[in-house]
């Protein structure tokens, strides 16, 4: 059964770069049926797509955080990182990572969700 | 880039059937039939309920269903039941995103 995981630092502080892992386990990420995504969900709001990346390097990103994301897949790792830079207040959330259809582009597997803190 | 749009909250007794409704445009839910919808429980990762508008993910239970019409999606819950209280969240394929978009979130409250 697939599992994703995520890790990283709970703090980030303003201007910094946020750097999240999700370990995959009980599958690979050079599915090609499947992208591997990242998304935030602020406190007491709802869900936000930030990107999702294919291990064969065609990846989409939200607009609204186009300049400062990337997502990256490593298959000899099996993971996949996400990378958002210049962090303000305005970034703290739990962050989830998720395995995306390639065909319907439904979520069907959740990593368990980090919280992420940007603060001085 | 703007959200789908739900109720805030739908309530009901146990054993009854509700439905949330979730709003697009023709640029989402009115020309695709890429909508899925996700339960959440607090402090938990979200869960796919429905995929493609209809389909079920294994283990899903049957007493959710979902449907679409025009611009609009809907999830519907029939035998309701304690554990159904959580919130739930629709999303589409969006043209002009490429990136699903989600909608606003619904909170089921059982009576």
């Amino acid at each position: 059964q697939l599992q994703l995981q995520e890790s990283g630092p709970g703090l980030v502080k303003p201007s910094e770069t946020l750097s999240l892992t999700c370990s995959v386990s009980g599958g690979s990420v050079n599915s090609s049926g499947f992208f591997w995504g990242w998304l935030r969900q602020p406190p007491g709001k709802g869900l936000d797509f930030i990107g999702t990346m294919h291990y064969s390097g065609a990846g989409y990103y939200n607009p609204s955080y186009e300049s400062r994301i990337t997502v990256s897949v490593d298959a000899s790792r099996n993971q996949f990182s996400l990378k958002l830079t210049s962090v303000t207040v305005a970034d703290t959330a739990v962050y989830f990572c998720a395995r995306r259809s390639a065909a319907g582009g439904e979520l069907d597997v959740w990593g368990q969700g980090t919280s992420v803190t940007v603060s001085s | 880039q703007s959200a789908l749009t739900q109720p805030a909250s739908v309530s009901g007794s146990p054993g009854q059937s509700i439905t949330i409704s979730c709003t697009g445009t023709s640029g989402d839910i009115g020309n695709y039939n890429y909508v899925s919808w996700y339960q959440q429980y607090p402090g938990k990762a979200p869960k796919l309920l429905i995929y493609e508008v209809t389909k079920r993910p294994s283990g899903v239970s049957n007493r959710f269903s979902g449907s679409k019409s025009g611009n609009t999606a809907s999830l519907a819950i029939s035998g309701l039941q304690p554990e159904d209280e959580a919130d739930y969240y629709c999303s589409s394929y969006r043209t002009t995103s490429i990136l699903e978009v989600f909608g606003t979130g619904t909170t089921v409250i059982v009576l």
